[in-house]
């Protein structure tokens, strides 16, 4: 069975620049996530979504941060203008939907983003 | 407000060594679930367990064991006769049911010398 893609494994960008990365979660899993890294830290959610609907996008900085997942498979994150306190890993995850078995999330390797 | 603390930032022991990674966590709901995942350095987690707020009995697989005590809030993680395959950031977790969002801690990183 094939994991969670994410492309692109790396990217470096300056600050005011806009960004995008894509993922592509397990097959059947209606429920995706995005999560954010920072060097040293534990993941923190962005958004998440139940097919193409967000369910929990409390965290995302809406200011400059934007997510779509317009057909309920795949998704894109935009950042737009970056900051350099962006400077993160950028993880992809999906799940069986919400209302089964708390089921665990599968994550992708990730996106590195350097903000220069 | 949920909270997972791993005290622990870095532990270093030798292979065949026996090592304990700790968690402890905040909620107040009565019904959650704590979820342990590795992130080797390729970079993508890997799930490694995930126990329900109403089972408390100790689960073992392989060399690796958990230790859950609600009455402490703790959810340990220890690994035995380590490797340095083991080598790698340990995150545990915690989420309510019905929502699969995620709150880790900021993880332990376990390093492993032959």
């Amino acid at each position: 069975e094939a994991g969670v893609a994410q492309s692109p494994r790396y990217k470096i960008i300056e600050k005011r620049q806009s960004v995008a990365f894509w993922c592509n979660p397990i097959s059947g899993h209606a429920t995706l996530y995005w999560y954010q890294q920072i060097l040293g830290q534990g993941p923190k959610l962005l958004i998440q979504f139940q097919n193409n609907g967000v369910v929990d996008d409390s965290q995302l900085p809406k200011d400059r941060f934007s997510a779509e997942r317009l057909k309920g498979v795949d998704s894109t994150l935009k950042i737009q203008p970056a900051k350099l306190e962006d400077s993160a890993v950028y993880l992809c995850a999906s799940s069986l939907p919400l209302g089964r078995l708390n089921t665990e999330a599968f994550f992708g390797q990730g996106t590195r983003l350097t903000v220069v | 407000a949920q909270k997972v603390t791993q005290a622990q930032t870095e532990i270093s022991v030798v292979e065949k060594e026996d090592v304990t990674l700790d968690c402890v966590y905040e909620t107040r709901d009565t019904t959650y679930y704590l979820f342990w995942y590795k992130q080797p350095p390729s970079g993508e987690l890997v799930f490694l367990i995930r126990r329900n707020s109403f089972d408390e009995q100790n689960e073992i697989s392989g060399r690796y064991s958990w230790n859950f005590q609600k009455s402490t809030s703790s959810f340990n993680f220890t690994i035995t006769a380590s490797q340095v395959v083991d080598s790698a950031v340990y995150f545990c977790a915690l989420s309510m049911t019905g929502f699969q969002k995620l709150v880790f801690g900021t993880g332990t990183r376990l390093l492993v010398s032959p």
